[in-house]
């Protein structure tokens, strides 16, 4: 089975910052990589499909890239509304795998 | 405005059952695949299973397997998971969702199931 595993696990930065979560794949994936961003006792949000696709209403200053085993969320200028965990996950098949997400605070 | 909304959890001993639900509105729900994903609190999400839009077909996570049917009523707009044999480890916030371009486009606000004795 493929493993994600993201890092950082936790990140703090500040309002303004560019910020890049990570998610890499224990093996070579397809480009069926999503974002998830998810507040305290929140259910997540979807942000990002297909790599690189921005969900419709979501903010600009995201964005997500990457191919093979490396993926990357990023987040142009940070805001204070993101602070959140973000999670990322793959779809295989008949299988769906999250990474065990970033927690990202503002400073 | 398109909506999930989960109900049935609790509280229930170890072995016991449960069976949660998720009523959907806004969209055409038999269009979509739906899944059901969970989440230890404090933890990450995890994905438990799926169900086609007619419901002719259902993969599991083989934690659940056996344990648990995923099943769904599209003249109801409702989707359910019964819960058999539940252990400690079951414990977790279950949320429904809506499947689409190869993510979860759409997600219920959870419902907490706890087993313990």
């Amino acid at each position: 089975d493929i493993r994600l595993t993201q890092s950082p696990s936790t990140l703090s930065a500040s309002v303004g910052d560019r910020v890049t979560i990570t998610c890499r794949a224990s093996q070579s994936i397809n480009s069926w990589l999503a974002w998830y961003q998810q507040r305290p006792g929140k259910a997540p949000k979807f942000l990002v499909y297909n790599t690189s696709n921005l969900e419709s209403g979501v903010p600009s200053r995201f964005s997500g890239s990457g191919s093979g085993t490396e993926f990357t969320l990023t987040i142009s200028s940070l805001q204070p509304d993101d602070s959140a965990t973000y999670h990322c996950q793959h779809w295989l098949g008949f299988l769906w795998t999250f990474g065990q997400g970033t927690k990202l605070e503002i400073k | 405005e398109v909506q999930l909304l989960e109900s049935g959890g609790g509280l229930v001993q170890p072995g016991g059952s449960l069976r949660l639900s998720c009523t959907a509105s806004g969209f055409r729900f038999s269009a979509y695949w739906m899944h059901w994903v969970r989440q230890v609190p404090g933890k990450g999400l995890v994905w438990v299973s799926r169900i086609y839009s007619d419901g002719s077909a259902t993969n599991y996570a083989d934690f659940v397997e056996g344990r648990f049917i995923i099943s769904r009523d599209n003249a109801k707009n409702r989707l359910y998971m019964q819960m058999d044999s539940l252990r400690g480890d079951d414990t977790a916030v279950y949320y429904c969702a809506r499947g689409d371009r190869g993510g979860f486009d759409v997600w219920g606000q959870g419902t907490m199931v706890t087993v313990s004795s």
